[in-house]
């Protein structure tokens, strides 16, 4: 199975800050690529899929980029509601595997 | 508004067994692939299993295959996971989600999660 990583465990970040979260793959994932954004005690909520395209509902704040291998969300000028635990995960090659998480916490 | 509800979750000894249940509404039922994905507790998350939308092509993760079991009922809009031989390790949250197609799935939405807590 492919191992995703996520290069970050905690990102500590202000308010009206720009981030960005990287997640790698072991082997190319082409733009297989999906995040989510899971707050506590709630279930995680698709961000971004196909590495780059925001699902429904989701602000434009939210952005992602790569392909490969490397791959990129950024949040741009983070809200309180923002501060969460994220996660990638692939889709390109059985079974579907997630990164082991980055949590955004308020510097 | 497409909401999808777990039950079934609670306290069960190891090597007992449990069904989990997922209702779905707000969607045409068939017409995507479901799954499970579990997340133990302060960890990540893990996918379990997945369906697609006949119900004639069924997967596994490694560590659950041959132990649980994916099913769905399309007249009912329900995905069950029957889990049998349950191990400590198996003791997580376990979400529905569903996705679009099973050979690429990402999920969206998630329902609020069952816990499953396998201990003596």
């Amino acid at each position: 199975e492919i191992v995703m990583t996520q290069s970050s465990v905690t990102l500590s970040v202000s308010p009206g800050e720009r981030v960005t979260l990287s997640c790698r793959a072991r082997q190319s994932i082409r733009n297989n690529l999906a995040w989510y954004q899971q707050k506590p005690g709630q279930a995680p909520r698709l961000l971004i899929y196909g590495a780059s395209t925001r699902a429904t509902g989701i602000s434009p704040r939210f952005s992602g980029s790569g392909s490969g291998t490397e791959f990129t969300l950024t949040i741009s000028s983070l809200q309180s509601e923002d501060f969460a635990l994220y996660y990638c995960q692939q889709y390109n090659n059985w079974p579907p595997t997630f990164g082991q998480g980055t949590k955004l916490e308020i510097k | 508004e497409v909401q999808l509800l777990e039950s079934g979750g609670g306290l069960v000894q190891p090597r007992g067994s449990l069904r989990l249940s997922c209702a779905a509404s707000g969607f045409t039922f068939t017409t995507y692939a479901m799954n499970w994905v579990r997340q133990a507790p302060g960890k990540g998350l893990e996918w379990v299993s997945g369906i697609n939308g006949g119900g004639d092509s069924t997967f596994y993760a490694d560590s659950v295959r041959g132990r649980f079991t994916i099913s769905r009922d399309n007249s009912k809009d329900t995905v069950y996971l029957q889990m049998n031989s349950l191990r400590a390790d198996d003791t997580a949250v376990y979400y529905c989600a569903r996705c679009l197609f099973i050979r690429a799935p990402y999920f969206d939405p998630w329902g609020q999660g069952t816990l499953v807590t396998v201990s003596s």
